[in-house]
């Protein structure tokens, strides 16, 4: 399977620990997006990386959380002491980007995390 | 900022008919894209069909088209001839500078 994969797919946490997500994007796709869904909710952009730098990151985007794509490969998003308020689908999705053109981005299948 | 609206939060249609869902943006950009995403239960979420914003003719793939009326920054999508596949959460999206924002998605369910 060549697509966007994460993992893990579900993630049950307490109050107060630090998680860790991880997307895969489809090989040569050089942009990364982290996307968070909450239930009922269209996504909500967090952030995007094109390689390895970090372009853009969303006031939604708390100082708890960070988000790393060392290698312009894989990426990592970090979540330091969870909140009940952070539970939500976490979706990365990745694209090509293409000079003076759109890009198509391909979702991955989410990490569902729930804090209790 | 721009914002997608989506006003049904629910829609259902029987199997073999056709059904539109509404959508409506806020933008001040001229040069934009427009998108329709489906997400099925459990199943991630897939492009079904865009729209340049510079472009006049309405986007269509197969069963499904659009109604991209700009000035009224509406963006419709028909779904012809519905299957039971069909059935998903349906999100309308705007796309600047890379960043997708995306309606509350309609539920569309079709019924055998």
């Amino acid at each position: 399977d060549t697509g966007v994969s994460q993992n893990p797919r579900h993630k049950i946490t307490k109050r107060g620990q630090n998680v860790t997500f991880r997307c895969d994007p489809i090989s040569e796709h050089n942009r990364l997006y982290w996307y968070r869904q909450t239930l009922g909710q269209g996504p909500e952009f967090l952030t995007y990386f094109q390689n390895e730098a970090q372009l853009e990151k969303s006031r939604l985007l708390s100082d708890r959380f960070s988000a790393e794509r060392p290698k312009g490969s894989f990426s990592t998003l970090e979540i330091q002491r969870t909140e009940q308020g952070d539970s939500a689908m976490y979706l990365c999705a990745s694209s090509l980007d293409v000079l003076a053109g759109y890009n198509e981005q391909f979702f991955g299948p989410g990490t569902r995390l729930t804090v209790l | 900022a721009q914002t997608v609206t989506q006003s049904q939060p629910e829609m259902s249609v029987q199997e073999a008919e056709t059904v539109t869902l509404s959508c409506t943006y806020d933008t001040s950009e001229n040069n934009y894209y427009l998108f329709w995403y489906k997400q099925p239960p459990s199943r991630q979420m897939i492009l079904v069909i865009r729209q340049e914003a510079y472009k006049q003719q309405n986007a269509t793939e197969n069963r499904f088209s659009v109604n991209f009326q700009k000035a009224a920054k509406s963006f419709s999508l028909k779904i012809s001839d519905s299957q039971l596949g069909d059935t998903a959460m349906y999100f309308c999206a705007f796309m600047k500078h890379s960043k997708l924002v995306f309606g509350a998605g309609t539920i569309l369910r079709v019924k055998s």
